[in-house]
């Protein structure tokens, strides 16, 4: 069984591109969370997608920021417009339909430097 | 408001140490407790989890944790390290009832001497 996939795994951007971030969830999960990582800090959660619905959207930021997860194909972070202060590793997780509660399998992250 | 606190930020230990690495929350209600750790190049994996029963909780690679309700502690022990061990450690919180998002703390990054 497939573990979650992210790609790419690291992407260069300059100042004022956009990003678009994907990630496969684990075969049979149909939940999906963005976690970002500064550099120095832990991870912070960003967003939390079920298939074509965001169900907590409380950690991204207002602006420039907008993830999807259709009912087919990955799941999509999108950064519009990228600024320095983006850069930094982005992780989805996924988990089971059995709900939110359970525990969530990680992929191995996209870093995305802003130029 | 929510936070996970990870009280060493580096730790180098030699080979047979003892290892305790500390994890204190702040969260209303009841909560799931989880350790992450992150080997050189590779992808976050599952320590070890509470969510309900035995405070004391084993996990993978002899890895174990206590939940102290009245201490909002949940340390990370392992009676020998092993060079093997050398990663970074994430303490995770979610509460019980909401949608399961995990807020981490920063990190501890564990040396193993050989």
């Amino acid at each position: 069984n497939a573990g979650v996939m992210q790609n790419p795994r690291h992407l260069v951007r300059r100042r004022g591109q956009e990003a678009r971030l994907r990630c496969s969830p684990m075969k049979g999960h149909s939940h999906v969370y963005w976690y970002r990582q500064l550099p120095e800090e832990g991870l912070k959660f960003m967003v939390y997608l079920q298939k074509e619905n965001i169900i907590d959207e409380s950690g991204m930021p207002k602006e420039r920021f907008s993830a999807e997860f259709p009912k087919e194909g990955p799941s999509i972070l999108r950064i519009q417009q990228v600024v320095r202060g983006d850069s930094a590793a982005y992780f989805c997780a996924s988990s089971p339909p059995t709900g939110g509660t359970d525990t969530q399998y990680f992929g191995p992250g996209t870093r995305l430097t802003v130029l | 408001a929510q936070s996970v606190s990870q009280h060493n930020h580096h730790v180098i230990l030699s080979e047979a140490a003892s290892l305790e690495l500390g994890c204190n929350y702040s969260y209303g209600g009841t909560v799931n407790l989880f350790w992450y750790v992150q080997y050189p190049g590779q992808h976050l994996q599952l320590l070890l989890k509470y969510f309900s029963g035995d405070p004391l909780v084993k996990g993978i690679k002899g890895f174990e944790a206590e939940f102290i309700k009245s201490k909002f502690s949940f340390n990370l022990r392992k009676p020998s390290v092993q060079w093997s061990d050398t990663a970074e450690y994430f303490c995770a919180v979610s509460g019980s009832s909401n949608t399961g998002k995990l807020i981490f703390g920063q990190g501890t990054t564990l040396q193993v001497k050989p």
